[in-house]
């Protein structure tokens, strides 16, 4: 079956601008989380949906990024007023439930803020 | 910080050898993953191990997670060129985290030889 799609792949925004960033999971996928990437690291959590609820957002580095999840299915990360520290590579990954269950990522979305 | 720490961060090994990649991680899990990632691409699920577990195959690989010692280690037998990509551990903590929220480490970047 199809995985987790990510649009877009590639992203080049110049700062101050605003850029959304779309997730669609496997479907009938519970949980969603959004990871953010920089080169050479490990992702880091930014936020977590359960169905549409955003049970977590402690990740997220600022007020300037916001996601959300409206029917529990697709989901959109924007980003608003970029900054170059936003440069990274953003990873969706759904998954069937809560715990105790691998993740499932997209390939993800390169930002580059110039 | 509760991520989990791999060792080494570099691996250069020839083709057929083993490659056994090491986690250490600070906090008590519910669960360590391990998560392949080529270059450009998003990551790979290889093998969830639960925190009751402490050892377990799959294919051409073997971990193993000793809980007292708070590390994991990740064994890939008879290694292939195809191996070569960037290796993760995530642990889910069981306590302080939202269920299900995954912290990676750095990563361990193997390249393997033909």
């Amino acid at each position: 079956g199809a995985g987790v799609s990510q649009s877009p792949r590639y992203k080049v925004a110049k700062r101050g601008q605003d850029v959304a960033l779309r997730c669609d999971p496997i479907s009938g996928h519970v949980s969603l989380f959004w990871y953010q990437q920089a080169l050479g690291q490990g992702p880091e959590f930014l936020t977590y949906f359960q169905n549409e609820a955003q049970l977590d957002k402690s990740g997220l580095p600022s007020d300037r990024f916001f996601a959300e999840r409206p029917e529990g299915s697709v989901s959109t990360l924007k980003i608003q007023r970029t900054q170059q520290e936003d440069s990274a590579v953003y990873l969706c990954a759904s998954s069937p439930g809560r715990s105790f269950y691998e993740q499932y990522f997209g390939p993800g979305t390169r930002l580059t803020v110039t | 910080s509760q991520q989990g720490e791999e060792d080494p961060q570099a691996l250069s090994i020839q083709e057929g050898e083993n490659a056994t990649m090491n986690c250490s991680y600070k906090t008590s899990i519910n669960n360590l993953q391990w998560y392949r990632q080529n270059s450009g691409r998003g990551l790979v699920h290889l093998i969830l191990i639960r925190s009751n577990e402490r050892e377990k195959h799959s294919g051409r690989l073997r971990v193993t997670l000793d809980t007292s010692k708070k590390s994991s280690s990740l064994l890939i037998t008879a290694s292939r060129a195809a191996d070569t990509a960037s290796y993760f551990c995530a642990t889910d903590p069981s306590r302080g985290s939202t269920l299900g929220r995954l912290y990676f480490g750095r990563g361990t970047q193997l390249t393997v030889w033909p």
